[in-house]
């Protein structure tokens, strides 16, 4: 089954600091993959999106990884700010399925004052 | 522009009764997909409707059905509601399946907190 992991379930880090969040993915072969920010209560925004030939994409602050080899990811948050409290949700576009979407669960990040 | 509005926001049901979830997309956008989200399994996809006609659907019982209108405006039903059926109700639109899959203009809305109680 395809599956997509995503780790920690959660952190915590302080305003300021850097982190970064990963994102384990079996689907094969994938079409691209992104990174979603989901407020609480909130639909998901896209962050980045990044196809099978790419393995760096930035957006701000935001920057994400992929290693197709390896099928991994990871998204970095540079200069953490309070706003960036929310869930993060790496999703897989599976092209074998059509390009079925395939979810991780989500990482929540808490930044603290 | 306007983006993808869900309506109600929230919801509040008992056990055993039926409700229906509306989603309209974004102006001249005419694929829409429904999603639930729950915190124990993340997003899972429910459907997605193109001109009118459902081209995907997930692994969900019959109790979930949906519909899309001429004007790209869709509904979800879920009937005879169960306790398990609490969560985010997420709809997402795009111009076509394909801008959808390729990352490209493919927007969610806030959602529909439902509650079944």
């Amino acid at each position: 089954k395809n599956q997509v992991e995503q780790s920690p379930q959660s952190l915590i880090i302080l305003e300021g600091k850097n982190c970064t969040l990963q994102c384990n993915y079996t689907v094969s072969p994938f079409s691209n993959l992104r990174w979603y920010k989901q407020d609480t209560g909130r639909g998901p925004v896209s962050l980045t999106i990044m196809t099978f030939s790419e393995n760096t994409k930035s957006n701000g602050r935001y920057t994400a990884t992929l290693d197709a080899d390896t099928k991994q990811s990871s998204l970095h948050i540079t200069a953490s700010q309070l706003s960036d409290s929310a869930s993060y949700i790496c999703v897989v576009s599976e092209e074998a399925a059509g390009n079925k979407l395939t979810f991780g669960g989500g990482t929540r990040v808490l930044v603290k004052p | 522009k306007a983006g993808v509005t869900q309506t109600p926001r929230y919801l509040i049901k008992t056990r055993g009764q039926q409700v229906t979830l509306s989603c309209s997309p974004i102006s001249g956008h005419r694929s829409v997909s429904w999603y639930q989200q729950t915190p124990g399994q993340g997003l899972q996809f429910l459907f997605e409707y193109f001109s009118e006609t459902q081209r995907n659907k997930g692994n969900f019982p019959g109790r979930f059905s949906g519909r899309q209108f001429s004007n790209s405006r869709s509904e979800m039903n879920v009937s005879t509601l169960e306790l398990g059926d609490s969560a985010l109700y997420l709809c997402a639109s795009s111009v076509n399946p394909g801008t959808a899959f390729r990352g490209y203009g493919y927007t969610f809305g806030s959602g529909t907190r439902l509650t079944v109680v």
